[in-house]
């Protein structure tokens, strides 16, 4: 069965030192998304990307925050300088269709645990 | 006002027993509904989802989903000890043209053997 891949499944860094996470979607996706989840609360969402750019992002998503389709295949989320409250897991998804063709619900990476140290 | 709001739990049920996960919404427009289970430290793991008003079954899970009174609900028959986990109700709601989900916090589901 089709899985997103991301890389790496852990991650230590300094404050202040940039981070970018790395995902691979589902071949013939074309929707995709990073959320987050500090420990112990919900999963927040991030961002969407479609037609190689941003299509929505939530408040989160600052101006510290990135996110890139470098190629055909890799969908990388940047954090610049990170901070202590950064810390979390997060986790990047995708879809065949946005909006009311995401009905159907979409399939998580196996996530990247950030650490800020 | 929270957008999706579910019993953090723990929910505690025999095996065997029928366990039953509830969730409500804010967003009176919001199109389609997701039950994910997720282990600890893992990633979320669709298991069904819903748009129209009644009940959806797949195996052991049915999904209840009531419009009117914005609640959605997932029942798991002759639950297991692998069923333990935290189920989390996700919502797609009216403002979202872009598949953006929002969660709820999650309701721990533990089965006892």
């Amino acid at each position: 069965e089709p899985e997103v891949t991301q890389t790496p499944s852990h991650q230590v860094t300094q404050m202040g030192q940039e981070v970018i996470l790395r995902c691979v979607p589902i071949s013939n996706h074309l929707y995709f998304y990073w959320y987050r989840q500090i420990l112990g609360q919900k999963v927040e969402f991030l961002v969407s990307f479609y037609n190689n750019e941003i299509s929505e992002k939530s408040e989160i998503f600052d101006d510290q925050f990135s996110v890139e389709r470098p190629d055909g295949s890799n969908f990388t989320l940047k954090i610049r300088s990170t901070k202590l409250e950064d810390s979390a897991m997060y986790f990047c998804a995708s879809s065949e269709a946005g909006g009311t063709g995401t009905g159907y619900g979409y399939t998580f990476g196996s996530g990247t645990r950030l650490t800020v140290v | 006002q929270k957008e999706v709001e579910q019993n953090s739990g723990p929910l505690s049920v025999p095996e065997g027993a029928i366990a039953s996960l509830n969730c409500t919404y804010s967003d009176r427009g919001s199109q389609s509904f997701f039950w994910y289970r997720q282990y600890s430290g893992k990633s979320p793991e669709l298991i069904m989802f819903i748009y129209s008003n009644g009940d959806k079954e797949d195996g052991r899970f049915t999904a209840q989903l009531n419009k009117a009174s914005q609640y959605v609900s997932l029942l798991i028959r002759d639950s297991q000890p692998s069923d333990s986990a935290t189920y989390l109700c996700a919502v797609l709601p009216t403002s979202s043209n872009t598949g953006k989900l929002i969660f709820g916090q999650g309701t721990t589901l533990q089965v006892k053997p």
